[in-house]
């Protein structure tokens, strides 16, 4: 049980490169989430998805889309990557498993040159 | 929307001290409040939560309290020892409504807490 899996886990890219990021978890959450963690502010949710079908934006949208394949998949889209999306990025699922946890993923530490 | 805030931002202690991580919270319908542990360059991991029926909850040397009337709560850690050591993060979120599954949830700043040998 693998849990949640993101790719990559590392990434430079230029300014106005794009790239998408991947998410996939195995554990039949209905719910999942991408936050972004910048030093002293906490994470923050970019975009997230309540159930298969659904994206609604969180706090911090600007620049991203998102894509909820199927149950299991929610992607992460930079369209043209800017300096100040330099960031850590996690993605989450929530579900019933016995308390309404979080399970994140291992994180993708993404520089913007 | 929520919004919730985390004191103190770093709290150093010695070995076999205690540890008290406060949060506020503004939304008043939040019922679910998970505490994470995030050690260096790994994922935040949940280490307590409680429910807002819930006063008080306890696992072995941590424990959270919950003021609904005041919306805050707090995490205590006893006995600390240097595997304490990491980033702590509040949160809160409407996640229990009646048995759903969803809810998106709000994290306070963080709080480094370092345990001294």
């Amino acid at each position: 049980n693998a849990g949640v899996t993101q790719t990559p886990k590392f990434q430079v890219l230029k300014t106005g490169q794009s790239m998408t990021l991947q998410c996939a978890q195995d554990m039949n959450h209905n719910s999942m989430y991408w936050y972004r963690q910048d030093p002293g502010m906490g994470l923050r949710l970019i975009y997230y998805s309540a159930s298969e079908g659904t994206t609604d934006k969180g706090e911090v949208p600007n620049g991203y889309n998102v894509s909820r394949l199927n149950k299991r998949e929610f992607s992460l889209r930079l369209e043209s990557a800017a300096p100040s999306q330099t960031s850590v990025y996690f993605c989450a699922s929530s579900g019933w498993d016995g308390y309404y946890g979080y399970t994140f993923g291992s994180g993708t530490r993404l520089t913007v040159v | 929307g929520e919004n919730v805030e985390q004191h103190p931002s770093t709290l150093s202690v010695q070995e076999g001290d205690s540890a008290v991580i406060k949060c506020t919270y503004s939304d008043s319908a939040s019922n679910y409040f998970p505490w994470y542990k995030q050690e260096l360059g790994k994922r935040p991991q949940l280490i307590i939560d409680i429910r807002s029926n819930v006063g008080e909850k306890k696992d072995q040397r941590i424990a959270v309290t919950l003021n609904k009337t005041a919306k805050h709560f707090s995490l205590h850690i006893t006995e600390t020892q240097p595997e304490d050591s990491a980033v702590y993060f509040c949160a809160a979120s409407t996640a229990w409504a009646g048995g759903t599954s969803y809810g998106k949830l709000t994290f306070g700043q963080g709080t480094i807490l370092t345990v001294h040998p």
